[in-house]
């Protein structure tokens, strides 16, 4: 099945600073996602980004499906940002498959 | 906005007890997730329910039971319960099972069995 990964495993920021997070995938895919799961355990979809580039505030997400790699670039951190980061694809067996996820602290 | 309640945020147990967590989504969506989180495991799927009374196992149903009765409602029931299923309990529903479709997610059920 499709392997997930994601890197760094945790990241520890000052309020202000930038950062990106990195997600490969073993297999060629056209669907990949963006989620951050808040320090109460809520999950939300941040990005639908097959490939190409797509901005939404702060935040933005980068996939190469060609070279299997997806980014999830974070600017101007903010202490809501903290949490765990996860990057999905659905796989042929209709799941969706999670990476390990990036634990982001942002510090005040 | 697609809306996914758990029945309850935190819940206590004793080995051996029969446990239901519940789940309902209000946006009319095929499909249904149970998913548990644990510390450096990430999500791992349960079971998920495609329709009404269908269901199909994921990466870890030992333990875990499922019902669908309803479109709405996608219960996970522990038959006997036991210390090493202690975890965080996550439902999701989608739309769809590929391509544009994501999952929304409930708030989760944090778990303890004593």
């Amino acid at each position: 099945g499709i392997q997930v990964e994601q890197s760094p495993p945790d990241l520890i920021l000052q309020e202000g600073a930038n950062s990106t997070l990195r997600c490969n995938f073993s297999d060629s895919v056209n669907n990949l996602q963006w989620f951050h799961q808040n320090p109460w355990g809520q999950l939300i979809n941040l990005f639908y980004i097959p490939s190409g580039t797509k901005q939404n505030g702060r935040l933005s997400a980068t996939t190469v499906a060609t070279e299997r790699y997806s980014l999830l670039y974070i600017s101007s951190s903010q202490t809501t940002d903290s949490g765990v980061y996860f990057c999905a694809v659905w796989d042929s067996s209709y799941k969706l498959i999670f990476g390990s996820g990036t634990r982001l602290l942002v510090r005040p | 906005d697609v809306k996914v309640t758990q029945s309850s945020r935190y819940l206590v147990k004793r080995t051996g007890e029969k446990v239901f967590l519940e789940c309902v989504q209000d946006m009319d969506h095929e499909n249904m997730f149970w998913y548990r989180q644990d510390p450096g495991l990430g999500l791992r799927l349960i079971y998920f329910s495609y329709d009404v009374k269908m269901k199909e196992k994921g990466d870890i149903p030992e333990g875990y039971s499922v019902s669908r009765e309803k479109k709405e409602r996608f219960s996970l029931i522990l038959e006997s319960a036991s210390t090493n299923q202690t975890s965080m309990y996550l439902c999701a529903s989608s739309l769809g099972l590929g391509g544009t479709d994501t999952q929304y997610f409930g708030p989760g059920t944090r778990l303890t069995v004593l």
